[in-house]
């Protein structure tokens, strides 16, 4: 069964820092989809950004980039110039595609603070 | 694009009581989930629909939980005879049907079961 693994329970970071979130996962699968979502408090979860397995470039949004190392099953997430904003839960999530499957498998997250 | 709703909001029930939440999708997305979330855990998927067909059921989903999605769009998610057990936050997600399409999600409804 495909597990998903958030080593860091809780990150600090100074505003206009940049900090690196873990995430290692665990799958027989060749091809698949992994995923960072964000949820700030009391609020409902975002996508930050997705990474298709197939593909060898990192994929960046903006300020939020991804280290994918497929081979160490590693997907990291790292957020450059952290804003206040920024500070949430955030939960790496791998996307199951065996025997037709279409359900995300998510990390226990990782609670990011950014202080001013 | 309003985005996925869920109501209510919030549910605190006695033990023993029948509650029901609702997910409204994104309006042209094909597929819906349910997911529940306990304090310090990570969203555990519960059950998807494409369109008014139930795709696929976790072992989460006891006997006494039940959801329909009736005419492909809005679905309902019941719990009989709740337990303590079940207090959680329950979210809902919806996404297209092409392949590996992303999910967005609602801002769940939050159970508390005395």
């Amino acid at each position: 069964a495909q597990t998903v693994t958030q080593s860091q329970p809780e990150m600090s970071v100074q505003e206009a820092e940049t900090v690196t979130l873990s995430c290692t996962y665990d799958t027989s699968e060749s091809d698949y989809y992994l995923f960072w979502y964000k949820q700030p408090p009391s609020r409902q979860m975002i996508l930050v950004i997705r990474q298709e397995a197939y593909k060898q470039q990192n994929a960046t949004e903006n300020r939020f980039s991804v280290n994918f190392q497929k081979a160490a099953k590693s997907f990291s997430l790292k957020i450059s110039d952290s804003q206040l904003g920024d500070a949430a839960m955030y939960f790496c999530a791998y996307r199951v595609t065996q025997g037709g499957s279409e359900k995300l498998v998510f990390g226990k997250g990782t609670k990011l603070t950014v202080n001013p | 694009d309003t985005g996925v709703s869920q109501n209510p909001r919030h549910k605190i029930t006695k033990r023993g009581q029948n509650v029901t939440f609702r997910c409204d999708p994104i309006s042209e997305h094909n597929r819906l989930y349910w997911y529940r979330q306990t304090l310090g855990q990570g969203p555990e998927f519960l059950t998807y629909f494409q369109n008014e067909a139930q795709l696929e059921k976790s072992r989460l989903l006891s006997d006494r939980f039940s959801a329909e999605r009736p005419k492909g769009s809005f679905s309902t998610l019941e719990i009989q005879r709740t337990e303590q057990g079940d207090s959680a936050m329950y979210l809902c997600a919806s996404s297209r049907t092409a392949f590996q399409e992303t999910q967005y999600f609602g801002p769940g409804t939050r159970l508390l079961v005395l």
